[in-house]
């Protein structure tokens, strides 16, 4: 069975500065996706960035990107220029390409707080 | 566009109470989700329904069920409610087939309190 891990409950930020956040997975599979999710305090989760496990190139969404080792089975988001509006609860999710359709596995989250 | 929508946005039950959340997709989207987001632990997988049909289940007891009806609305039922079924309720919904490898979007949740 698949897992995911964010082995940070909790991180901060200067407001302008960059951080990244961690997420290792586990699985025996070859293709997969892999998703970074926000989920501010409104509850609704916002998907913030996706990586297909065939591409190399890491994926880049603005200020957000991330840097993917495939080998490591590591997945973790950097946030530059970190804004106000970036503090939230961060979710790394991976989701198999064959048979479990839409399923999404999701680690325990890293909240991330932002410093002015 | 709407978004994906949910109600009630919350919802207090006693124990051994029936619960039914109500989860309307994304126009055009043909597969909802369903989440349990207990506090302090992540999200975990419940239901998958797609044209109308349950594809895949999470390690849930069968007093945690639903359906999806023709419009792709989908349901929610929680039978014989315990404490522990307190928690957010996110359903989410998306395209079918290799569309949904672009990810999905979710609705806001419904917040259910097992008093």
């Amino acid at each position: 069975a698949q897992t995911v891990t964010q082995s940070q409950p909790e991180m901060s930020v200067q407001e302008a500065e960059t951080v990244t956040l961690s997420c290792t997975y586990d699985t025996s599979e070859s293709d997969y996706y892999l998703f970074w999710y926000k989920q501010p305090p409104s509850r609704q989760m916002i998907l913030v960035i996706r990586q297909e496990a065939y591409k190399q190139q890491n994926a880049t969404e603005n200020r957000f990107s991330v840097n993917f080792q495939k080998a490591a089975k590591s997945f973790s988001l950097k946030i530059s220029d970190s804004q106000l509006g970036d503090a939230a609860m961060y979710f790394c999710a991976y989701r198999s390409a064959h048979n479990q359709g839409g399923k999404l596995i999701f680690g325990q989250g890293t909240e991330l707080s932002v410093k002015p | 566009e709407a978004g994906v929508t949910q109600s009630p946005t919350h919802l207090i039950k006693t124990s051994a109470q029936q619960a039914t959340l109500r989860c309307s997709p994304i126009s055009g989207h043909t597969s909802v989700y369903w989440y349990q987001q207990a506090l302090g632990l992540g999200l975990q997988f419940l239901l998958w329904y797609d044209e109308g049909e349950e594809r895949n289940r999470g390690n849930f007891p069968p007093r945690f069920s639903g359906r999806q009806f023709p419009n792709y609305s989908s349901e929610l039922n929680v039978n014989a409610l315990e404490l522990e079924d307190s928690a957010l309720y996110l359903c989410a919904s998306s395209y079918g087939g290799e569309l949904v490898n672009y990810g999905y979007t979710f609705g806001s949740g419904t917040r259910l309190t097992v008093v």
